[in-house]
Order: C-alpha cells, then sequence, then structure tokens
C-alpha cells in the first residue's frame, strides 16, 4: 500500500469558518508533510512532522493549525482563512530522509 | 537561493518523439534527486528517484534520469512520448534531511 488518503477532496468555506483537513497513510512512514500549491507554481513546503512531532514551521500564518494525533495521521485545522489562501494543499509522507509520496490533495476554495 | 533550476517552463513535443526535461540543482555533498509528475487538479506521482550509486537511474512509465555531477544536472529522458504523458513535470532535492524542494516545474504539452 503506497497511499496517501486526504479528505475531503474539495472544500468550500467562509471567512469566518472552522474546517480540518485530514490526511491518513499506512505506509509506516514517520515523516508527514503539509504543502501548499498554488496555481502554476511548484508546492511549497508549510509544516513537516517527524515521529509525530513538528519539526519544520515555514512561518505559516497561525489560521493554519496543523496537528499529528498519531503516526498514521495528519490534520490540518483551518480558521478565519483569506480568500488568498484558495489553493490545492497536499499531504505527502515519507520514511525520513527518504523520497515523499503524496495524496491526492485537497482543492480549498474560501469565499 | 534558488536549490533546483528547471529552465523550461513549457515544452512541446511530438506524439512518438523523444523527450528531455531539464534541472539543475545548487551544489550539495549528496543530492538526493527527484522527478515528480502532477496531471491537473492531482497529487504528484513519483517518477523516479537518485540517492547514489549508478548514475542512470529507471522509473516509471519508460522515464529514465542520468545524474551528472559535473554539471549539476539530473535531467529526465523518455525515448517516445506517448499523449498520456502531457502534465507538468518537477524536479526536486532533499534539502537539511527533511525539507523536499521542488523546481519551477515544466509543462509538457504533447502534439498528436
Amino acid at each position: 500500500d503506497t497511499e496517501v488518503t486526504q479528505t475531503p477532496k474539495h472544500l468550500v468555506m467562509g471567512m469566518t469558518n472552522k474546517k480540518s483537513l485530514k490526511c491518513e497513510q499506512h505506509m509506516g512512514h514517520r515523516a508527514m508533510y503539509w504543502y501548499k500549491q498554488k496555481a502554476k507554481k511548484p508546492p511549497e513546503l508549510m509544516f513537516v512532522y517527524s515521529y509525530e512531532k513538528l519539526s519544520i514551521n515555514e512561518s505559516v500564518p497561525s489560521r493554519f493549525s496543523p496537528e499529528c494525533p498519531n503516526s498514521s495521521l495528519l490534520n490540518l485545522h483551518l480558521h478565519a482563512l483569506q480568500p488568498e489562501d484558495s489553493a490545492l494543499y497536499l499531504c505527502a509522507s515519507s520514511l525520513v530522509g527518504a523520497e515523499a509520496f503524496f495524496g491526492q490533495g485537497t482543492r480549498l476554495t474560501v469565499v | 537561493a534558488q536549490s533546483v533550476t528547471q529552465p523550461d517552463i513549457h515544452i512541446t513535443v511530438s506524439e512518438g518523439a523523444s523527450l528531455e526535461l531539464r534541472c539543475n540543482y545548487s551544489y550539495g555533498a549528496t543530492p538526493y534527486l527527484f522527478w515528480y509528475v502532477q496531471s491537473p487538479g492531482q497529487g504528484l506521482q513519483l517518477l523516479l528517484k537518485y540517492f547514489s550509486g549508478d548514475t542512470l537511474v529507471q522509473g516509471i512509465k519508460g522515464f529514465e534520469a542520468e545524474f551528472k555531477r559535473s554539471q549539476s544536472s539530473f535531467n529526465l529522458r523518455k525515448p517516445s512520448v506517448h499523449w498520456s504523458d502531457a502534465a507538468e513535470y518537477f524536479c526536486a532535492k532533499i534539502q537539511g534531511a527533511q525539507k523536499l524542494v521542488f523546481g519551477q516545474g515544466t509543462r509538457l504539452t504533447i502534439n498528436p
């Protein structure tokens, strides 16, 4: 099983809403990542969890709050987002220091 | 500083023609390099990787890449492209053990 599963696939939310993106993998990977991708741009790293601990935060605004409840799950909690936060949000996982496997992404639209 | 550079933003080739996508990386003692492919609105799929050893690496879907340390390059090749190869291609490098850094991407269009 080399699959990273992200839910939901699409999400539309208002600027005052609170929502969460979910990511799950069962490959035994101990590193998990959130990336943000705008149209026609490469993915940009947001957060890295290593062994369920936050190891990298790329100066992401606090309206994005990551959570790693266990080694298989990664969440991204969203609150008070802005329209410019609309993007494709990608989750990935890997063995530490190895190639990353990506999910299909959540297409987020903030209205 | 840009860690990975893909000089070509957009490439068009005819179906059945050969393909080479360019990638240059900034110097690293032991570069871990990757090529990913992304179809519109989809996630990224790993095509191949280079960690060490043989400098010519084979990947999925008939792709290969050659690591050339002297040129700081890791170009992706395919002898004969198919219409289904039309997509965005990203070269990437691991930076600092945990951070995957991407080039700007090359959009591949296939002419019938």
